[in-house]
């Protein structure tokens, strides 16, 4: 149980596109969703927590106009790295939760983004 | 300084060895404390979490939390080569919310 899935796995795109990265929960209900981000050598790092239906809460740093959520259901999470450039290139991994601060999160299996 | 330090490894260390993986952190406020493992290609998946100073133990794995010493363990009996894989360990002030990870360590059970 409590499976997150998230697509794709790996990115590859060209300077100024724009990548949406999915995040599902298969088997439970997420009412919240948390995106990270992990450059090489370093921790992964919280870069927003997303609630349904409301307005994602970003972490100190992370544009939001750069990086968009989406939270639109309680399986389906979306990050949008709009008009993205070689630093954004990076390790992004979601995790989904039933939003009780008692239950552990959930990871996806990450997408490697690679802007050239 | 980091909120939360971590060797990054690779601790290689042969099959059945005890190993002992650790982090040291910096803000007192950090009261759950977990470790996740993450296979390579994969998303992390929780282990074991404590709540607060002291002992827990699951099967092979022991986690303890020192939060005088700002310290947290985590070992593994009769270690496996199944057990390679990358260990992070996580904490926060509030439940499993915010989490604050380690950069993980890397361990290698060679049979």
């Amino acid at each position: 149980g409590a499976v997150v899935s998230q697509h794709p796995s790996r990115v590859i795109c060209k300077s100024g596109t724009s990548v949406k990265i999915e995040c599902r929960s298969l088997d439970f209900q997420a009412t919240t969703m948390f995106w990270y981000r992990q450059f090489p050598k370093q921790s992964l790092m919280l870069m927003a927590t997303s609630n349904e239906g409301s307005k994602a809460t970003y972490e100190q740093g992370v544009e939001k106009d750069k990086f968009l959520i989406n939270h639109a259901s309680l399986t389906l999470s979306t990050l949008t790295v709009t008009s993205a450039h070689p630093e954004d290139s990076s390790f992004y991994i979601c995790s989904a939760t039933t939003g009780n601060s008692n239950q552990p999160q959930h990871f996806g299996d990450g997408t490697r983004l690679s802007i050239l | 300084q980091k909120e939360v330090e971590q060797d990054p490894g690779p601790l290689s260390v042969p099959e059945g060895a005890i190993v002992s993986l650790n982090c040291t952190y910096s803000n007192s406020a950090f009261q759950y404390f977990m470790w996740y493992r993450q296979y390579s290609r994969k998303g992390p998946e929780l282990l074991m979490y404590t709540y607060s100073s002291g002992n827990k133990e699951d099967g092979r794995f022991t986690a303890q939390v020192d939060k005088s010493s700002k310290y947290i363990s985590l070992f593994i009996r009769d270690s496996q080569p199944s057990d390679s894989a990358t260990y992070l360990c996580a904490m926060s002030g509030r439940g499993f919310q915010k989490l604050v990870f380690g950069t993980g360590t890397r361990l290698l059970v060679s049979p």
